[in-house]
């Protein structure tokens, strides 16, 4: 079965300062793809990176960057700069087919 | 281009009433998925259509059902509800189902059941 672990429930960041989001999966697919969406307190969830299975070059979407572990099936998000508006819930998800399966999240928490 | 639409934004029924919630996708998307979000428990899917047609179910019981209509507009309906259907219920679209394809969320719809 596939899961997705989370296992930093909350985290804080000071401004300006660096962070890094944890998160493992487990499947028996060689083709899949990984996720990790934002939501903001009370607003919608977006998109922040995704990297694809097949790639060994870790994905980068400005201060956002992602170590792709594929043995491992570890998919942690870095986040450079930390800004207050990077204040959220982070979700990282995991698709082989038409399935998506999410972790339960990282509370992000942003120090001014 | 307009995105995900939810409505009703909030609900409040009580325990043993049934419930429907609608999501319109971003125009051209054809699937949608459902999702219930409650605190520590992340988000659970629920289920995905695609042209009309259920693809894939999450583990929920039968309570929960959904359709998609020909526009790909899609709704969810609970009957018989529970105090422990409070969530938060996300929709989101996407173009295709498979792929690399990311999934574009509505601003969901808060049902408490009192």
């Amino acid at each position: 079965a596939q899961t997705v672990t989370q296992s930093q429930p909350e985290m804080s960041v000071q401004e300006a300062e660096t962070v890094t989001l944890s998160c493992t999966y487990d499947t028996s697919e060689s083709d899949y793809y990984l996720f990790w969406y934002k939501q903001p307190p009370s607003r919608q969830m977006i998109l922040v990176i995704r990297q694809e299975a097949y790639k060994q070059q870790n994905a980068t979407e400005n201060r956002f960057s992602v170590n792709f572990q594929k043995a491992a099936k570890s998919f942690s998000l870095k986040i450079s700069d930390s800004q207050l508006g990077d204040a959220a819930m982070y979700f990282c998800a995991y698709r082989a087919g038409n399935q998506f399966y999410f972790g339960t999240g990282t509370s992000l928490t942003v120090i001014p | 281009k307009a995105g995900v639409t939810q409505t009703p934004r909030y609900l409040i029924k009580t325990r043993g009433q049934q419930v429907t919630l609608s999501c319109s996708p971003i125009s051209g998307h054809r699937s949608v998925s459902w999702y219930q979000q409650t605190p520590g428990q992340g988000l659970q899917f629920l289920f995905e259509y695609f042209s009309e047609t259920q693809r894939n179910k999450g583990n929920f019981p039968g309570r929960f059902s959904g359709r998609q209509f020909s526009n790909s507009r899609s709704e969810m309906n609970v009957s018989t509800l529970e105090l422990g259907d409070s969530a938060l219920y996300l929709c989101a679209s996407s173009s295709r189902t498979g792929g690399r394809d990311e999934q574009y969320f509505g601003p969901g719809t808060r049902l408490t059941v009192t």
